[in-house]
């Protein structure tokens, strides 16, 4: 049982490049998040989808794109990558809304140089 | 002003020793409460979740003081294993109702 899994696991970019990070979840959950995390700052929420075919913005989702085209899939594009976006990045899954519990894939390592 | 506050911490303590967090949030209608904890370089991963009646899962204990809008946890005989960072969650009903999570406490238990 895989539970979310996401790919890459480490990436480097020089700024101005793209990238797409995948976030697939095998629990056939409705919900699906995008998260960074920067020391001192906690987890904040960039995206998130309450189902396919639907995306809404979280608190920082400046520079980043996101499509959730498939029920079981959550991707994130940065179009331009800048150095404020070196970060790690977590995908998380949930059956439904804030009263169920998110289940986190091992995250991303992204550094922007 | 940050909706959901903790003390980063270190907390150091000795196996054995009862260690308590504190987390208090700032909107009022907030209704899910969670701690998660996070090891080092890993995902959070869901602890206990928070009711208003407080609740206990063996050696955690997890309180709610709406009045005072704060969350504790409280470990008991702690573990070497019990070393990870604590992130109190809570529901953000300005924002989706979407969870925000708080910076963490960090824990180390020492032999």
């Amino acid at each position: 049982n895989a539970g979310v899994t996401q790919t890459p696991k480490f990436r480097v970019l020089k700024t101005g490049q793209s990238m797409t990070l995948l976030c697939a979840q095998d629990m056939n959950h409705e919900y699906m998040y995008w998260y960074r995390q920067d020391p001192g700052m906690g987890l904040r929420l960039i995206h998130y989808s309450v189902g396919e075919g639907t995306t809404a913005k979280g608190e920082v989702p400046d520079g980043y794109n996101v499509s959730r085209l498939k029920k079981q899939n959550f991707l994130l594009g940065l179009e331009s990558a800048a150095p404020s976006q070196t970060s790690v990045y977590f995908c998380a899954s949930s059956l439904a809304g804030s009263g169920y519990e998110q289940y986190f894939g091992p995250g991303t390592r992204l550094t922007v140089t | 002003r940050k909706e959901v506050e903790q003390d980063p911490g270190p907390f150091n303590v000795p196996e054995g020793a009862t260690v308590a967090f504190n987390c208090t949030y700032s909107n009022s209608a907030s209704q899910s409460f969670f701690w998660y904890r996070q090891d080092c370089r890993k995902e959070p991963k869901l602890l206990m979740s928070v009711y208003s009646s407080g609740n206990e899962d063996g050696r955690f204990t997890a309180q709610l003081n709406r009045a005072s809008q704060y969350i504790s946890l409280l470990i008991r005989d702690s573990k070497l294993s019990d070393s990870a960072t604590y992130l109190c969650v809570v529901n953000d009903v300005d924002a989706g109702n979407m969870l925000t999570f708080g910076g963490g406490t960090r824990l180390m238990v020492k032999p």
